[in-house]
């Protein structure tokens, strides 16, 4: 079955110094890859996508991931972190084979600080 | 708002009773999940469906838990003989699917379930 990890439980990181979220995965076929924010009291929120094509996404809110294949990993970044990027981030997985159920890891809390 | 909604946002019950939540999907959308999520926790699947039909059930989904999505269109979620470990926070997504394209799902803003 497929399955996420996100190793860091909390990033902190200085307004306007670039953030990375990190998120492996590991998956039967071809991945499908998610990320997703969540604010206090609000849904998740839908960032970016890797479905396939190029390795590097560009998302919502000036959000980027890269794909790499060999490493199975998604990791999340943004150049300039602003403090309202402060929130609860999650990345999530479907299974080419498996295409029904969007597994989600547990979350990285990102704080930025002024 | 023409996103995910869900009914209602908070719900408090006393361990051993029934609780019914509802999501209305975004409208054209054929494809309907909940998930539960805990604290600190990342949201768990418990099940699917493709318009009407319920495709999928995680087996997190015990037999106390029902889900029906009649015509397709919103979708509700029974809880019978609560448990204190039913308190979590139930969300509801949607997306549409079609030609085999993979697209993201919208959330709803949950069902937060304390269960006392």
């Amino acid at each position: 079955a497929q399955s996420v990890a996100q190793p860091e439980d909390q990033v902190n990181v200085a307004e306007g110094n670039p953030l990375t979220v990190k998120c492996t995965y590991s998956v039967s076929g071809n991945p499908y890859l998610f990320w997703y924010v969540q604010y206090p009291n609000r849904g998740l929120q839908f960032l970016l996508k890797y479905i396939t094509g190029d390795n590097l996404v560009k998302g919502s809110y000036g959000f980027e991931a890269e794909f790499n294949k060999s490493q199975t990993s998604f990791h999340l970044k943004k150049p300039s972190a602003l403090v309202s990027d402060s929130a609860l981030y999650f990345c999530a997985v479907r299974d080419q084979y498996n295409n029904n159920d969007m597994r989600f890891g547990a979350g990285t809390r990102l704080t930025v600080k002024p | 708002d023409t996103g995910v909604s869900q009914d209602p946002r908070h719900k408090i019950t006393k361990r051993g009773q029934n609780v019914t939540f509802r999501c209305d999907p975004i409208s054209e959308h054929n494809r309907l999940y909940w998930y539960r999520q805990t604290l600190g926790q990342g949201p768990e699947f418990l099940t699917y469906f493709q318009n009407e039909a319920q495709l999928e059930k995680s087996r997190l989904l015990s037999d106390r838990f029902s889900a029906e999505r009649p015509k397709g269109s919103f979708s509700t979620l029974e809880i019978q003989r609560t448990e204190q470990g039913d308190s979590a926070m139930y969300l509801c997504a949607s997306s549409l699917e079609a030609g085999g394209a993979v697209t993201e799902a919208f959330f709803g803003q949950g069902t937060r379930l304390t269960v006392v």
